[in-house]
């Protein structure tokens, strides 16, 4: 079947612009990870989603990043003015809510973020 | 300090040789530890998962989880090309947060 999507694949901006970056998790699955990954580092969280909501967001690096996600489904990252910083891989994983347990998180393959 | 230390590596073995990793961490209220593997321009992908101590055994590939040292090791064994990888450890108290390593480069050659 379908694994999670993310597109662009790729995408190369301006100092200041705005980008989004969208994510198509597994259907069926109820719970959405946003992660960053930057060179030689581990991955960072960013913000986690159960169904639309996001219990918590203390992971977004500045009030520059939002994220959304509509229908259970479709979940968008947005940067606002991007900064050199903001280069870096953004990785979306998507699982299922298991009562007791830990649901396997399933990755995209990521987009690849850079400011010129 | 990180709550959760890999060595990035690169580590590079030949072929058939017995390959370990490892993490270090330490916020004793992790209860689950997994092993990510990482093609370069791909997700991560789970490879292991354990719960609390112990190991456990997948194919080549043995996750050994040491609780009281807060430790964790990947032995892939019969290494082979196709193993080469970034191997990333992650860990989770039970929520929706899981704590990643850096990631291990390993490369395996022919």
């Amino acid at each position: 079947g379908a694994g999670v999507s993310q597109s662009p694949s790729n995408k190369v901006t301006e100092k200041g612009k705005d980008v989004e970056l969208r994510c198509d998790p597994i259907s069926g699955h109820t719970a959405l990870y946003w992660y960053r990954q930057s060179l030689g580092q581990g991955l960072e969280f960013l913000i986690y989603f159960q169904g639309n909501s996001a219990p918590d967001k203390s992971g977004l690096p500045s009030d520059r990043f939002s994220a959304e996600r509509t229908g259970g489904s479709v979940s968008t990252l947005t940067i606002q003015r991007t900064q050199q910083e903001d280069s870096a891989v953004y990785l979306c994983a998507s699982s299922f809510l298991l009562a007791g347990a830990l649901g396997e998180q399933f990755f995209g393959p990521g987009t690849r973020l850079t400011v010129l | 300090q990180k709550e959760v230390e890999q060595d990035p590596g690169p580590l590079s073995v030949p072929e058939g040789a017995i390959v370990s990793l490892n993490c270090t961490y330490s916020n004793s209220a992790f209860q689950y530890f997994m092993w990510y593997r990482q093609y370069s321009r791909k997700g991560p992908e789970l490879l292991m998962y354990t719960y609390s101590s112990g190991n456990k055994e997948d194919g080549r590939f043995t996750a050994q989880v040491d609780k009281s040292s807060k430790y964790i090791s990947l032995f892939i064994r019969d290494s082979q090309p196709s193993d080469s990888a970034t191997y990333l450890c992650a860990m989770n108290p039970g929520g929706f947060k899981t704590i990643f390593g850096a990631g291990t480069r390993l490369f395996v050659k022919a």
